[in-house]
């Protein structure tokens, strides 16, 4: 089975503090992706990342950044939390289409998620 | 832009209903649908996928078929149970974005009671 292992289920942190959110995968998956949920918006991707080192803005990167040194770990990178930063947040990964039946059939596996409060 | 759009929850139902969860899309091309579902506390797993139209996607006792003539995709299972309660999502990857990015509805929350 494929797991996707992030790093904390609960985080409490002040404003302006930076924090380190990690997330793991063990199926040698190429692209890794950082999300989060929020009620009535569903999920939004925050960036992702489809090799070592290499990373994509996604539709909110603003206050984020992520860093992809090892191709199973993915980290997402608050560099002075605000309080409107708290949220779920929510770490997958997904194979490349040529292992999963071509291109758009890729299923993405996510991780538990992290619950963040920014006081 | 590409977008999923999703019947606002929650739906509540009693024990071997019913169910049904609408979600239509927008989208350039031809997109590969999806239905993940999240358990409380949990993260999202994939229920079902249907990648061309008329596909019909199918697990667990859920089923969505991709009608491209109606842009729709719509969950349904003949008869709930309380273990099926849980947020659904309905999502999308564009075939014409190469990144393979899941866009994603709002989510419909669905509560089953005994």
């Amino acid at each position: 089975d494929v797991k996707v292992t992030q790093s904390s289920r609960y985080l409490v942190k002040r404003t302006g503090e930076k924090v380190f959110l990690e997330c793991v995968q063990d199926m040698d998956h190429e692209n890794m992706f950082w999300y989060r949920q929020d009620p009535g918006l569903g999920l939004r991707l925050i960036y992702f990342s489809y090799d070592v080192k290499m990373k994509e803005k996604g539709d909110i990167p603003e206050g984020y950044s992520v860093s992809r040194e090892k191709k199973e770990r993915f980290s997402l990178i608050l560099e002075s939390a605000s309080t409107n930063q708290t949220s779920m947040y929510l770490c997958a990964s997904s194979p490349w289409p040529e292992t999963s039946g071509g291109a758009g059939q890729e299923t993405q596996y996510f991780g538990p998620g992290t619950r963040l409060l920014v006081l | 832009g590409d977008s999923v759009t999703q019947m606002e929850g929650p739906v509540t139902l009693s024990e071997e209903a019913f169910l049904t969860i609408n979600c239509t899309y927008t989208a350039t091309g031809y997109p590969s649908l999806f239905w993940y579902v999240q358990y409380p506390g949990e993260g999202l797993q994939l229920l079902l996928k249907a990648t061309k139209a008329d596909d019909k996607g199918s697990n667990k006792g859920f089923e969505a078929t991709y009608r491209k003539e109606t842009t729709s995709f719509h969950l349904e299972k003949g008869s709930v149970q309380v273990s099926d309660s849980a947020v659904y999502f309905c999502a999308l990857i564009p075939r014409m974005d190469s990144s393979y990015k899941l866009i994603f509805g709002s989510g419909t929350r669905l509560l089953v009671r005994p």
